[in-house]
């Protein structure tokens, strides 16, 4: 199986700030990567696939990279909203393994 | 616009069985696979099970392989888990979720609510 490791495993930051949450793959999945935001109770929503495509409707604040083993979710400027967890998933090959989670609360 | 709503989660014993529903409505049910992921209480998220648009293929973790079967009905355009020999560590918030395809590359686009279940004596 494909082992995905995101860091930080949680932060802290305010409106505004620029973040960056990283993850790693086990072995070199491509560009079969793609970021989910959760919010508190609610379902995951996608943000981003194969690797750096914006999905549909997300805002351009979002923006993801890499491809290989390792890969990045910037947030340029963040919003009350995005205040939650983050987690990669790689498409790769089955089981389709998620990262173990970023949490990101407000400083 | 796309809607997925699950249904039949609850409380069950251990070594129980439980159905669970996801009604899709808003895109064409047959041109899509569709998955099940789950989320064990204050946990993250686990790949459960997926299955092509027809129905032909299918694909498990390891965790349920041989206890759960994902299953669909086109023309009700409905996904089935149906799950036996439940254990506690299946606990979980069951979400279904759409694939959308970019290029060779796939992700989970629409999710569903999510449909509880615990097993618990």
């Amino acid at each position: 199986d494909i082992q995905m490791t995101q860091s930080p495993s949680s932060l802290s930051a305010s409106v505004g700030d620029r973040v960056t949450i990283t993850c790693r793959a086990s072995q070199s999945i491509s560009s079969s990567l793609n970021w989910y935001r959760q919010r508190s109770g609610e379902a995951p929503e996608l943000l981003t696939h194969a690797a750096s495509s914006l999905q549909g409707g997300v805002p351009s604040r979002f923006s993801g990279s890499g491809s290989g083993t390792d890969f990045t979710l910037t947030i340029s400027s963040l919003q009350p909203e995005d205040f939650a967890t983050y987690y990669c998933q790689q498409s790769y090959s089955t089981p389709y393994t998620f990262g173990q989670g970023t949490r990101l609360a407000i400083k | 616009e796309v809607q997925l709503v699950e249904s039949g989660g609850g409380l069950v014993q251990p070594g129980g069985s439980l159905r669970l529903s996801c009604a899709a409505s808003g895109f064409t049910f047959t041109s899509y696979a569709m998955t099940w992921v789950r989320q064990a209480p204050g946990k993250g998220l686990e790949w459960v099970s997926s299955i092509s648009g027809g129905g032909e293929t299918t694909y498990y973790a390891d965790s349920v392989k041989g206890r759960f079967t994902i299953s669909r009905d086109n023309s009700k355009k409905t996904l089935y888990l149906q799950m036996h020999s439940l254990r506690a560590e299946d606990t979980a918030s069951f979400y279904c979720a759409k694939y959308m395809y970019s290029g060779t590359y796939h992700a989970f686009d629409m999710w569903g609510q999510g449909t509880v279940v615990t097993v618990s004596p």
